[in-house]
Parts: structure tokens; C-alpha cells; sequence
């Protein structure tokens, strides 16, 4: 079996500063995804990534930077937070698209708090 | 576009009972989406409970039952007789076109 280990568990920033919330996987999963969860609401996908130095945007990407430099790791940026996108922060990895019926793995998730 | 509508939680059911958690759907951009269960337990990640890819079929996993009807666009989650351990919020999702769309969630709490 394999792990997705997110850091840090809680993000704690001022509003207007840059965050990065970090994913390793050792699956050896080609694509990872960054999720977002409100609360009481369903995922929303912010970027995903196929393999190395991809990056794809999802529905949520606006405000968000991310980076694959390498297999096993997808980093998630927030380029200035703000107070309304307090969140949980899910990190997932498959071994090809989810939506083609590919099982994700996800870790625990990641709360951004602003204050 | 495509989404993904369940139950609306917390549901409350004693030990040993029969549970539904409803999932209804409706897929624009694809014919024929794969569906999912996920489960979340506390303290653990999001997990796969089970999947169905084809119409028609039914899914299964830990006593779970999830059957895929194309006709009435739901993908219902019935177990007869849950445990306590079954505490956990469960998600529907649909496999559209490049992502999973997510339903919003449904907590389960089992009375003992």
C-alpha cells in the first residue's frame, strides 16, 4: 500500500499573504489532484496533473498556483488569501484520471485558516 | 453542466437498521458517467467504498449496495443492517468529462 501525506495540517496566514500547502504521494500515482471542500459542500477540483511538470486547471483555479516538479509531489499555492476561502484542503492521487473510473487516494487534508 | 445531488445529512439510524442515502444525478456533458461512493471515517482520508462503470450494474463493498440506474439517473446507497462503525460521511460522485463531480456530502450516525 502506498501514502499521501499532506503538510502542514493547519495553515494559519494573514489575509493578503502567500500560502503553499504541500502533497507527497509514494504510490508512484502519475496523476494528483488538489481538491477543495467548504464546509457542508462537496469537492470542487482546483488543478490536477498527469505526470511531472503538468499542470491542468480545474474549475476552482482562479486565486490558486500549483507545481509538479516531480513524481511524487504537488504543491498547491494561495497567491493572497483571503478570509471568505477558509477551507479544508484535500490531496489526491490516481493512477490515471479519476473520472475514467480510476480509484483516488486522497490524504487527510489540510485546514487554511485566515485570520 | 453535470451534478450531483444526496441526501441531505446528518441521518440518524440505530444499530442493525436498514439505511438509504439517496444520489440522484445529472450528467450534460457525458453519456454514461462512471459513478462512485466515497466514504470518509473520522480521523482517516477520503476512501473509495465502491464504483460502478457500467448501467445497469450494481456495486458492492463492507455490506454496501449501490445500484446503477441510467433510467431514474441515481445511484442510491443501501445497506440492511448497519453497525456502529459504519459512522462516517458518505459522497456520491460522478466521472464527467476531466473531473469528478462531487456531491456534498452525507453524515451517518449510528445510534447504538
Amino acid at each position: 500500500g502506498g501514502i499521501i501525506t499532506q503538510t502542514p495540517k493547519f495553515l494559519i496566514g494573514q489575509e493578503g499573504q502567500k500560502l503553499t500547502l504541500k502533497c507527497q504521494q509514494n504510490f508512484n500515482h502519475d496523476t494528483m489532484y488538489w481538491y477543495r471542500q467548504d464546509s457542508g459542500k462537496g469537492l470542487r477540483l482546483i488543478y490536477y496533473s498527469i505526470t511531472e511538470n503538468d499542470l491542468q486547471k480545474g474549475d476552482l483555479s482562479e486565486g490558486y498556483d500549483a507545481s509538479r516538479e516531480k513524481k511524487s509531489s504537488f504543491s498547491l499555492t494561495v497567491t493572497s488569501a483571503q478570509k471568505n476561502e477558509m477551507a479544508v484542503f484535500l490531496c489526491a492521487s490516481s493512477t490515471d484520471r479519476g473520472y475514467s473510473g480510476n480509484t483516488l487516494y486522497f490524504g487527510e487534508g489540510s485546514r487554511l485558516i485566515v485570520v | 453542466g453535470d451534478s450531483v445531488t444526496q441526501t441531505e445529512g446528518p441521518v440518524t439510524v440505530s444499530e442493525s437498521e436498514s439505511l438509504i442515502i439517496n444520489c440522484t444525478y445529472s450528467a450534460t456533458s457525458i453519456a454514461y458517467p462512471n459513478l462512485f461512493w466515497y466514504v470518509r471515517y473520522p480521523g482517516e482520508g477520503l476512501q473509495l467504498l465502491l464504483k460502478v462503470i457500467t448501467a445497469g450494474q450494481k456495486g458492492s463493498s463492507r455490506g454496501f449496495e449501490a445500484t446503477y440506474n441510467k433510467e431514474t439517473t441515481s445511484f442510491h446507497l443501501q445497506k440492511a443492517s448497519v453497525q456502529e462503525s459504519d459512522s462516517a460521511v458518505y459522497y456520491c460522485a460522478l466521472g464527467s468529462n476531466y473531473q469528478l463531480i462531487w456531491g456534498s456530502g452525507t453524515k451517518l450516525i449510528i445510534k447504538p
